[in-house]
């Protein structure tokens, strides 16, 4: 099955700019979605399509996509980012949906 | 707005079978596919299986293969998932997040607030 990898943690000073990582086989040919999840909530979209941001959440948030790596970014960065983000995609072979590993960021 | 609203927490005792609710509201509920995914303690979001709310067709993870019933009453916008033959590694949370079933790979667009299930004995 298909294999979404992140790393599993990252650490960030406030103000500084955290990209998150997701590598796939092929990442390029799919489309991308990213979620954070804050301790004891549900994940919410924060990047779709890649690079597309719900209209709630601020601008700080950005998705790109090159070669075999998805990257969020998040600029600013502030103490109330931090929490756990999952990429997402769908696995062409099955049509069903796959998450990565998730990445705990952690704001110094 | 959109709401989906799960059933409250369950024990459940290994062997045993546990069901989950989740109630919409504020959207056409066939219009969309209800997913299950769960997450269990300090890990990642596992998806589970799916069902679409136009036809009801359902699909499921081959690891939930034998073990996973999903269902949808349209008449009371609610999906329910039964997981059977209950282990301790199914302690989770277990969360129903929707897709627009006509769009091409979508995202999962709102979530539920979870429900955990706890497997003891």
């Amino acid at each position: 099955s298909y294999v979404l990898t992140q790393p599993p943690s990252l650490s960030v000073a406030p103000g500084q700019t955290a990209r998150i990582s997701c590598g796939g086989d092929n990442i390029g040919s799919k489309s991308v979605h990213w979620y954070q999840q804050k301790p004891g909530q549900a994940p919410v979209v924060v990047i779709y399509y890649d690079s597309h941001r719900p209209s709630h959440i601020p601008e700080r948030f950005s998705g790109s996509k090159s070669g075999n790596t998805a990257t969020l970014i998040i600029t600013g960065v502030e103490a109330g980012d931090e929490a756990g983000f999952y990429c997402q995609v769908w696995d062409t072979l099955t049509a069903h949906p796959v998450f990565g590993g998730g990445t705990k960021l952690t704001v110094l | 707005q959109v709401q989906l609203v799960q059933s409250g927490a369950e024990v459940k005792k290994p062997g045993a079978s546990v069901k989950v609710s989740c109630r919409a509201s504020g959207y056409t509920f066939t219009a969309y596919s209800m997913h299950w995914v769960r997450q269990a303690p300090g890990k990642s979001l596992e998806w589970m299986a799916s069902i679409n709310g136009g036809n009801h067709y359902t699909e499921r993870a081959q690891s939930f293969q034998d073990r996973v019933t999903i269902m949808m009453d349209t008449s009371a916008n609610t999906a329910q998932m039964e997981l059977s033959d209950l282990r301790s590694e199914d302690t989770a949370v277990y969360y129903c997040a929707r897709v627009n079933r006509n769009d091409d790979a979508p995202q999962f667009d709102y979530w539920g607030q979870g429900t955990l299930v706890t497997v003891s004995s």
